[in-house]
């Protein structure tokens, strides 16, 4: 089966740095996405990993270890419109998606 | 570019009646088409994908009679919700694949808001 895991909620400081982390099991792998999604939005996207290591987009950062089946979205000096969920998706294979839970992130000021 | 647009972005109908939601991809040609559905601070769901031309492939737990979708070209694709019932009020969200931009990213569209009373 397919499985995608990520924290629920999470909280931090304006200007600070966090860390949301996505484990997955899937079937086949041919890319992980991360997206932004703000409140009754659409999921934006954020950054793509196919090969392992750091993406570095500006004040986001995405990683991927396709051994370990993990990635993470670093969001450095976090603005409060930063606030929204974030999307970890896994594409097991051609271009379907398979989304994780979900991370809703607050920041606070 | 990779624009996707959706209509309606909300609607309201009675219980029993249908409601057909159109998703275009406005400056490429969308290879493939997704429909998901999202519940109130839950993540996407995927309920189908459609090609141009050809049927498309549900979910487990998707019912096809319940959910139609036609494909009818390159830029649009639309999803039916037939004899519509308040459990199938939710956020409706499509998007679409094949324009440019990185590995096999999906492009989405706005979203739609289905209250059913």
């Amino acid at each position: 089966g397919q499985n995608i895991d990520q924290p629920t909620e999470m909280t931090a400081t304006e200007g600070a740095i966090v860390q949301i982390n996505c484990t997955y099991q899937t079937s086949g792998f041919n890319g992980l996405f991360w997206y932004q999604q703000h409140a009754g939005e659409a999921p934006t996207f954020l950054s793509y990993n196919v090969l392992d290591g750091l993406e570095e987009k500006g004040r986001f950062s995405s990683f991927l270890s396709r051994s370990k089946g993990y990635s993470y979205l670093l969001l450095k000096e976090l603005q409060m419109k930063d606030s929204a969920s974030y999307l970890c998706a896994v594409s097991p294979y051609t271009d379907k998606l398979i989304f994780g839970t979900g991370t809703r992130l607050q920041v606070f000021p | 570019g990779a624009v996707v647009s959706q209509h309606p972005s909300r609607v309201i109908c009675k219980s029993g009646t249908s409601v057909k939601i159109e998703c275009r991809s406005l400056d490429f040609q969308a290879t493939t088409m997704f429909w998901y559905r999202q519940f109130p601070k839950k993540s996407l769901m995927l309920m189908a994908t459609s090609n141009e031309g050809s049927k498309a492939t549900y979910e487990q737990g998707v019912e096809k009679d319940k959910f139609l979708i036609n494909h009818a070209s390159l830029t649009l694709s639309t999803l039916t919700v037939t004899s519509a019932h308040p459990e199938d009020s939710s956020f409706y969200i499509c998007s679409a694949s094949g324009g440019s931009g990185s590995g096999n990213e999906q492009f989405f569209g706005p979203g739609t808001r289905l209250t059913v009373l």
